[in-house]
Parts: structure tokens; sequence; C-alpha cells
């Protein structure tokens, strides 16, 4: 069964630095699709980066980096010059053909950005 | 171009009563999801629908969850009657092609009491 991991419940960042959000994964699906949300505290998701399981770079969008090693089954997320509008819940989340393309999801990380 | 649309935001029901979420999609999205969030759990998937069919109803609890999506566009989703167990927040979220990003909604809250 797949499985995804978020193993920071919450974490307290300075403003402007570099943070990592982690994300670990289980699956046996050859292939597959890793996301990044956000949710403000307003309520709403919004996707942040995805990166496909056969892509050979690590996907990037704008201040946002996906770290991902697959033969660790890591798709940690990055965060550069932190800003404190980045305060909110994030979550990983995986698509594949075993879970017929529903997203399952980690348990989220709050992120807190101090000025 | 407007986003994936839920209405309500937030509602309030007593315990037995009957509550009914709205979901509209991007327009041209076929798939249309439901997932939610329990209190203090992680968010779990509902159902798929590809236009007006459901794809996947495997994470739906119990019958008393009954979605719909008459011609293919908005969607309905009807809790009766309504239980405690059932707060939390329901999202929706849509994709034009099965597997491309999906884009969510800003959730309704359910709140039981």
């Amino acid at each position: 069964a797949q499985k995804i991991t978020q193993t920071q419940p919450g974490m307290f960042v300075q403003e402007k630095e570099a943070v990592t959000l982690d994300c670990t994964y289980d699956t046996s699906d050859p292939s597959y699709g890793l996301f990044w949300y956000k949710q403000p505290s307003s309520g709403e998701m919004i996707f942040l980066i995805y990166q496909g399981s056969y892509d050979q770079q690590n996907a990037t969008e704008g201040r946002y980096s996906l770290n991902f090693q697959k033969a660790r089954k890591s798709a940690n997320l990055v965060i550069s010059a932190s800003q404190l509008g980045d305060s909110a819940m994030y979550f990983c989340a995986m698509r594949g053909m075993d879970s017929n393309y529903q997203l399952i999801w980690g348990a989220g990380t709050k992120l807190i950005i101090k000025p | 171009e407007a986003g994936v649309t839920q209405f309500p935001s937030h509602s309030v029901i007593e315990k037995g009563q009957t509550v009914t979420l709205r979901c509209d999609p991007i327009s041209g999205h076929d798939n249309l999801y439901w997932y939610r969030r329990v209190m203090g759990k992680e968010i779990k998937f509902l159902l798929h629908f590809v236009k007006e069919s459901k794809q996947d109803e495997s994470g739906m609890p119990n019958n008393r969850f009954l979605a719909e999506r008459t011609g293919g566009t908005y969607s309905t989703l009807k809790v009766q009657p309504a239980e405690l167990e059932d707060s939390g927040v329901y999202f929706c979220a849509s994709s034009q092609e099965l597997g491309t990003e999906a884009f969510f909604g800003q959730g309704t809250r359910l709140t039981v009491v």
C-alpha cells in the first residue's frame, strides 16, 4: 500500500532562512507523482510543485524546489529565502496507478516563519 | 479563469440534519475529486468523478454520504443524516487529465454539533 510520511509536525524558521520540509514515501508502483501543497490559515489548498518518478531533474518553481532522492524514497520540499507569508500547513502527497490516481496524503507540517 | 469554488465555506448543523456541499470545478476539467480532513487526521480521498460518472468511490465512508455530478459540471456531496464524526474540512479538486495536478477549492468546514 502507498504511504506518505511527514515526520515534522511543526517547524519554526527565521525569516529569510531556507527551510526543508521532509517527506518520505512508500510505494511499489513504478510510475508515480509527488506533490506538495500549501494550506494557509484561510483554508484553501494551493498546489506548489510536482515531481514525476521518471523525471531526471529535481523540480523547481520559483523559491520552491523538490529534493527528490528516488533510492531513499524521499521528496523533501526546500523553500529558499523564507517569507512571513510562507507560514502555513504544508502537505506532501503522492499519486499513482496503485492508488487509482487518487492522492495519498501525509499528515502535514505546520511551518511558522518568525520575523 | 475561475478556480475551483466550494459552497458553503462553513456549515454548522445539528446531528441528524442533512447538509449538501457544492463544488464547481474549473471549466473543462473532466476529473473531479472529493477529499476530507477530519480533525487531527490525514486528508483522505472520498471519490472521483470522470465527467458525470463515478470512477472511484472507494473512499466514501458509508451510505450516509451521497455524491452526484449531474451533467458532468458541478458536484454535490450530501450527508444525511449527519453524525458528529463527519465534522471536518471537505475539499473538492479538479484536474484536466488523469494524473495531472489537481487544483483545489478553499474547502468547506463542516461542524456537526
